[in-house]
């Protein structure tokens, strides 16, 4: 099983800051098959990147991914208030594993 | 507007079985592959089972493999989950998703809890 570990487990940011999260898979991920998810409480996760650097639709360009191999990378350029939230990588090169997720909250 | 409402969810006790349901609109359903994905309480998401756009083939984690039962109804458009001999460790919300072009997630619905308790 490909082991995603994720960090940090929380982040303290205002809005306006830069955020980084990252994500290491303990074996390498091919095509880097790698996606990000934003969970708020009581609703369904969303769709934020994809292939690791591709944008799903309608979200807004201050979220990019990047990384390959086994280190993989969500930035948010400029946080908005509504970007306060659970984010969670999944790689789905060899079935399916999520990392335990970061939590991201308003400092 | 593509949209997955999960229902069937409630508190069992060991050893009971409970089948969930996942209604599916905004898309042509037959068309993709879906996936059952499940968030115990303060952990991370787990995949569960995976079915495709047929019918024909189906996958499952090693956790639930025997015990649960992934299946389809185009017609109606419905996914569902059956879950057999349930245990302690299978409390969790459980979220319907659907398969994108690659097999990543590119749509879910909100969830529905599962509580496996005596």
């Amino acid at each position: 099983e490909n082991v995603l570990t994720q960090s940090p487990g929380t982040l303290s940011l205002s809005p306006g800051e830069r955020a980084t999260l990252s994500c290491r898979a303990s074996q390498s991920v091919r095509n880097n098959y790698v996606a990000w998810y934003q969970q708020k409480p009581g609703q369904a996760p969303r769709l934020l990147i994809y292939g690791a650097s591709s944008r799903a639709t309608g979200i807004p360009d201050r979220f990019s991914g990047s990384g390959s191999g086994t280190d993989f990378t969500l930035t948010i350029s400029r946080l908005e208030p509504e970007d306060f939230a659970v984010y969670s990588c999944h790689q789905y090169d060899t079935t399916h594993t999520f990392g335990q997720g970061t939590r991201l909250e308003i400092k | 507007e593509v949209q997955l409402l999960e229902s069937g969810g409630g508190l069992v006790q060991p050893g009971e079985s409970l089948r969930l349901s996942c209604a599916a609109s905004g898309f042509a359903f037959s068309n993709n592959a879906m996936s059952w994905v499940r968030q115990a309480p303060g952990k991370g998401l787990e995949w569960v089972s995976a079915i495709t756009g047929s019918g024909d083939n189906t996958y499952y984690a090693d956790s639930v493999r025997g015990r649960f039962t992934i299946s389809r109804d185009n017609s109606k458009g419905t996914l569902y989950l059956e879950m057999n001999s349930l245990r302690a460790d299978d409390t969790a919300v459980f979220y319907c998703a659907r398969e994108g072009y690659n097999p990543y997630f590119d749509y879910w619905g909100r969830g529905t809890l599962v509580t496996v308790s005596s």
